[in-house]
């Protein structure tokens, strides 16, 4: 079945210092989706990337969707501690409505 | 935005009660909602897809007749956890598909189950 991995596992960081997640799909996907999950909290939508080579920014936040549209990053730059957290990619198949999780990046920070 | 609302928010039980988790999208919509569990630590595991009006398209390894889910109305999908045992204790958390209908997820707050 299609499978959704995501290194690393956990980062840790100083303040002020960038940060990136990679995503990888078994399978070509439909879009991808990444959330960020505050500890204890609920995942929280942040983008969605659908075209082949597309990048989309959001302030300190630069998500890319790879030109096969197999893999995607995420890559915070200068880290704040309000960037806690742990993110998750997620993608969809063509035609499917389900998600496929990768299994996150915790992200800690020194400040 | 979207919003999801889950109830109870936790709830301890003891073993061999059921317990009943309601996911309700407040202001559209919802013909199709999810429904994830995750331990401590670790991602989402989907457990099921709801949809109005008909069964839900449950994924592999996970029993029907244990997670019962109910999908009765446009608003409302819950997941009915029968007979709980200590290993069902974890975090449940439902998502429906926003009112844009383009895929994009909106979770609700989550349910910690605690079963003793």
């Amino acid at each position: 079945g299609q499978q959704v991995m995501q290194i690393p596992q956990y980062q840790h960081v100083q303040e002020g210092e960038d940060f990136t997640t990679y995503c990888n799909s078994s399978t070509t996907l439909s879009n991808i989706q990444w959330y960020k999950q505050r500890p204890g909290g609920h995942p929280v939508f942040l983008i969605q990337l659908v075209k082949s080579g597309e990048v989309k920014k959001q302030k300190r936040l630069t998500f890319q969707f790879g030109e096969a549209k197999k893999n995607s990053s995420l890559h915070i730059t200068a880290t704040q501690t309000t960037d806690v957290g742990t993110y998750f990619c997620a993608g969809t198949r063509e035609g499917a409505q389900k998600l496929v999780f990768g299994q996150g990046t915790r992200l800690t920070i020194n400040p | 935005g979207a919003v999801v609302s889950q109830h109870p928010s936790r709830v301890i039980c003891k073993s061999g009660t059921s317990v009943k988790i309601e996911c309700r999208s407040l202001d559209f919509q919802a013909t199709t909602m999810f429904w994830y569990r995750q331990f401590p630590k670790k991602s989402l595991m989907l457990m099921a897809t709801s949809n109005e009006g008909s069964k839900a398209t449950y994924e592999q390894g996970v029993e029907k007749d244990k997670f019962l889910i109910n999908h009765a109305s446009l608003t409302l999908s819950t997941l009915t956890v029968t007979s709980a045992h200590p290993e069902d204790s974890s975090f449940y958390i439902c998502s429906a598909i926003g009112p844009s209908g383009q895929e994009t997820q909106y979770f609700g707050p989550g349910t910690r189950l605690l079963v003793l």
